[in-house]
């Protein structure tokens, strides 16, 4: 089967550093997005991870360890319009045919 | 980026009736897909289709069916629409280039079905 984990819902602090994990169980693997989503709006692309290691884009990063199913994305000097849903989403099939999403982290950043 | 468009915005229908969501993009992208989006749930895929010639079902097919008319147009059809099709449906593309892939999403379609 798949599954994918992530924290329903975190709060920060704006100008802090906050990092959203996501865990995944998967038929195979072929790379990990991660989308940012506000309220009643579409998904917009932030990071695709299919190596192991650290991308990082501007203030945010997202990191990807295959061997434990596990990335994060790092959201640096928050800002109050980062508060939105995070979706971790992961390439899967044995020929990378089908996208299985996360149920979504919601970020609320706080003054 | 990519423009991916998605009529009607918002429908409202009945159950038992036969409804279309059109998806259209001009980046010239191969690869399509739909997903229905509930609250709780997250993003499930109904359908994709990497070519013209190309349609395969996701994860949650039963009750929909979707034609690629052209490079450019993805339809999704809800023939007898029930009402727990009630969702926020979105069309998306993907592009590969330099071993990253990015998925460009359209704006989404809110669809009640009573």
């Amino acid at each position: 089967g798949q599954n994918i984990d992530q924290p329903t819902e975190m709060t920060a602090t704006e100008g802090a550093i906050v990092q959203i994990n996501c865990t995944y169980q998967t038929s195979g693997f072929n790379g990990l997005f991660w989308y940012q989503q506000h309220a009643g709006e579409a998904p917009t692309f932030l990071s695709y991870n299919v190596l192991d290691g650290l991308e990082e884009k501007g203030r945010f990063s997202s990191f990807l360890s295959r061997s434990k199913g596990y990335s994060y994305l790092l959201l640096k000097e928050l800002q109050m319009k980062d508060s939105a849903s995070y979706l971790c989403a992961v390439r899967a099939g044995n020929y990378g045919q089908n996208f299985v999403f996360g149920p979504g982290t919601r970020l609320s950043v706080l003054p | 980026d990519a423009d991916v468009t998605q009529t009607p915005r918002n429908r409202i229908t009945k159950t038992g009736k036969r409804i279309m969501l059109e998806c259209s993009q001009t980046k010239g992208h191969d690869r399509m897909y739909w997903y229905r989006q509930d609250p709780g749930l997250g993003l499930r895929l109904i359908y994709y289709s990497f070519d013209v010639k190309d349609i395969n079902k996701g994860e949650i097919s039963d009750g929909y069916s979707v034609s690629r008319q052209a490079q450019a147009k993805f339809s999704l059809s809800l023939e007898s629409a029930i009402p727990n099709q009630t969702a926020l449906y979105f069309c998306a593309t993907s592009v590969r280039t330099s071993g990253q892939e990015t998925q460009y999403f359209g704006p989404g379609t809110r669809l009640l079905v009573l």
